[in-house]
């Protein structure tokens, strides 16, 4: 099983500032087959980034993902108030699909 | 608009079983691979089950493997989870979870999950 170990656990930041979420995994992610999600209180989660670096449908392109083999980086240039939220790492490309354990970013 | 509607939940005794539904809509289901992920109360996020279009080709959690069967009726647009000797660390909300198209996908639609409780 890939472990998935997401940094920092709590982020906390003014709007207008950009944000850096660290996602390594414990063996290489097949593929880049990573994906970042995004998640508010009393919501499901929401797909941002998939193939480490691809915009799902809808989402701004102030959310960025970058990274391969088994470091990865989910970057918000500059923070919107609805920004603020848990953020999830997934693999899935192996039969166990894993998530990290998330980061909370929150308002400074 | 797709929409996943998940149902079955409730409170079970340890030991006993439970069968979790998700009636899918506003897309073409058997064209897709569909996942069930838990949350515990205050925790993160755990993948449970995936299934191909077909069920063909079916994948589980190493937590679950063994208690746990997932399945889905095509013609009825829905996806199951069958989850048998049911233990106090199953309590979570499950999400049903639509992949983008294949089982080696990342999950795009997710609806807004059923809680199971387990305890006596």
């Amino acid at each position: 099983e890939i472990v998935l170990t997401q940094s920092p656990g709590t982020l906390s930041l003014s709007p207008g500032e950009r944000a850096t979420l660290s996602c390594r995994a414990s063996q290489s992610v097949s593929s880049s087959y990573l994906a970042w999600y995004q998640q508010k209180p009393g919501q499901a989660p929401r797909l941002l980034i998939y193939g480490a670096s691809s915009r799902a449908t809808g989402i701004p392109d102030r959310f960025s993902g970058s990274g391969s083999g088994t470091d990865f980086t989910l970057t918000i240039s500059r923070l919107e108030p609805e920004d603020f939220a848990v953020y999830y790492c997934q693999q899935y490309g192996s039969s166990q699909r894993t998530f990290g354990q998330g980061t909370k970013l929150e308002i400074k | 608009e797709v929409q996943l509607v998940e149902s079955g939940g409730g409170l079970v005794q340890p030991g006993r079983s439970l069968r979790l539904s998700c009636a899918a809509s506003g897309f073409t289901f058997e064209d897709y691979a569909m996942n069930w992920v838990r949350q515990a109360p205050g925790k993160g996020l755990e993948w449970v089950s995936g299934i191909s279009w077909n069920s063909d080709s079916i994948a589980y959690a190493d937590s679950v493997k063994g208690r746990i069967t997932i399945s889905r009726d095509n013609a009825k647009n829905s996806l199951y989870l069958q989850m048998n000797s049911l233990r106090a660390e199953d309590t979570a909300l499950y999400y049903c979870a639509k992949s983008q198209i294949g089982l080696w996908e990342p999950i795009d639609y997710w609806g807004q999950g059923t809680l199971v409780t387990v305890s006596s």
